[in-house]
């Protein structure tokens, strides 16, 4: 089955600057890669996701890149505020079912 | 974006026991699964909720544990059964469609003594 990598585990960035997380995939034939941030004490939340027809997506402060050749894609958030501190997965699926193979997560720190 | 309902939040119960975890969404849709994640894990796929049939369980999980239903396109069950310690974890319950985004609840906090 499809497995999903995610770097870093921990990340700790100042208020206003970017951070970066990134995500391998291990099946070529997933087409569908959501990003889903998680609070303490909450449910996974959708932030952004993207489709393996387009390379790069952006919504506000948040963007989500694809290289299919390389099999990764990464979510970036510029301009860091305190309230992205939580911890953010990455997730893959093929052919539009919806069962979804989750990276690790990774812990964003937002420093002010 | 539907809207997920849990029941219940969280619970606290014997080992041995069994807890029915219930998800209600507030439109029909045609994809509903249940997802685990254990304490400071990632999430991952217990089995799919098909309405009208059996569901589809994911490598390492069964019926006889993880007993589902789905009686309708907005509602669906999770029981865990003959609880062990080990069973403490996060349940979730994810909807969507073919195609589309899935969204989930706010989960079950299940605690096994």
């Amino acid at each position: 089955g499809e497995n999903v990598e995610q770097h870093p585990s921990t990340l700790s960035v100042q208020e206003g600057d970017s951070a970066v997380i990134k995500c391998t995939y291990s099946d070529s034939a997933s087409n569908y890669f959501p990003w889903y941030k998680q609070e303490l004490g909450k449910g996974p939340q959708l932030i952004i996701d993207i489709r393996s027809n387009v390379g790069e997506k952006k919504d506000q402060r948040i963007a989500v890149t694809l290289n299919k050749t390389a099999k990764h894609f990464s979510l970036h958030i510029t301009e860091t505020q305190p309230e992205d501190s939580a911890v953010y997965f990455c997730a893959a699926s093929k052919g539009g079912n919806n069962r979804l193979a989750f990276g690790k997560g990774n812990q964003v720190v937002v420093i002010p | 974006s539907a809207v997920i309902s849990q029941k219940p939040s969280r619970d606290i119960c014997q080992r041995g026991t069994s807890l029915t975890i219930q998800c209600q969404v507030d439109s029909q849709v045609t994809m509903m699964f249940w997802y685990r994640q254990q304490p400071g894990q990632s999430l991952t796929l217990i089995a799919t909720a098909n309405q009208g049939s059996e569901a589809t369980y994911e490598s390492g999980f069964v019926i006889d544990k993880f007993p589902i239903s789905r009686p309708n396109l907005t509602f669906s069950t999770l029981t865990v059964s003959n609880m062990s310690p080990e069973d403490s974890s996060i349940y979730l319950c994810s909807v969507g469609g073919a195609d589309t985004e899935a969204f989930f609840g706010q989960g079950t906090r299940l605690t096994v003594v």
